[in-house]
């Protein structure tokens, strides 16, 4: 039972360009959403939040958008770096407290 | 700076061999999580401490045991591990429960072999 969910396990995208991630969820007492970036051998750094009460996040290069409705949420990174090769993980929480439930990851990799 | 520390990074136990793995942390968070992760999927939650309150989830095998003796440390001990139970194992903080508090910060990780 996934209750979030990242359908493209891989991305390539050209250095300049937008790298558009998309993440699914299906329970509805989620409220909370962050974005996790992971490179091999290390854990996953926090990259940005959103809450629930909110449709839109942004943090330099950086924007989650929040779509309710469609229990959707994606991250924007403009313009894309080589440096932002990574795996890149949604997660998800409720308002029962702090538990993360991950997606599955998907895998970005930024060709100069 | 401020940050997780896990140790060591690369652990080879034997087969049913007890292996306990390290956490530190100096953001002075007060909630600590365990997470197992195999290769290729999702960070899977095993337990959090918040302050000295331990919650385990409900289908962490018994084989799985944490200790926290103060603020800054907890250790995650495997009493039996097993060929399943190779993977990497991810030690989170976050400063509290709830509410403006959800951002979980990970350590680098300790990647478990088992022979």
């Amino acid at each position: 039972d996934q209750q979030v969910k990242q359908n493209s396990p891989s991305l390539s995208v050209q250095e300049g360009r937008i790298s558009i991630l998309n993440c699914d969820y299906t329970n509805s007492m989620f409220d909370y959403f962050l974005w996790y970036k992971k490179y091999p051998a290390e854990g996953p750094t926090f990259l940005i939040s959103i809450s629930s009460i909110k449709d839109k996040n942004e943090d330099g290069r950086f924007t989650v958008f929040l779509n309710k409705s469609a229990k959707h949420l994606s991250l924007h990174i403009v313009p894309s770096q080589p440096g932002d090769s990574a795996v890149y993980f949604c997660a998800a929480s409720g308002a029962a407290g702090n538990k993360l439930t991950f997606g599955g990851g998907t895998r970005v990799l930024v060709k100069p | 700076d401020a940050m997780v520390i896990q140790n060591p990074r690369y652990q080879v136990t034997q087969f049913g061999k007890p292996v306990t793995l390290s956490c530190s942390q100096t953001l002075n968070h007060n909630v600590m999580y365990w997470y197992q992760q195999k290769s290729s999927q999702a960070p899977k939650l095993l337990f959090h401490y918040y302050d000295k309150d331990f919650n385990n989830e409900a289908d962490t095998p018994d084989n799985f045991q944490s200790r926290r003796p103060n603020t800054s440390f907890c250790f995650l001990d495997i009493r039996s591990p097993g060929l399943g139970d190779a993977a990497m194992y991810l030690c989170a903080t976050s400063r509290e429960m709830g509410q403006g508090a959800r951002e979980q910060y990970f350590g680098p990780g300790t990647r478990l072999t088992v022979t």
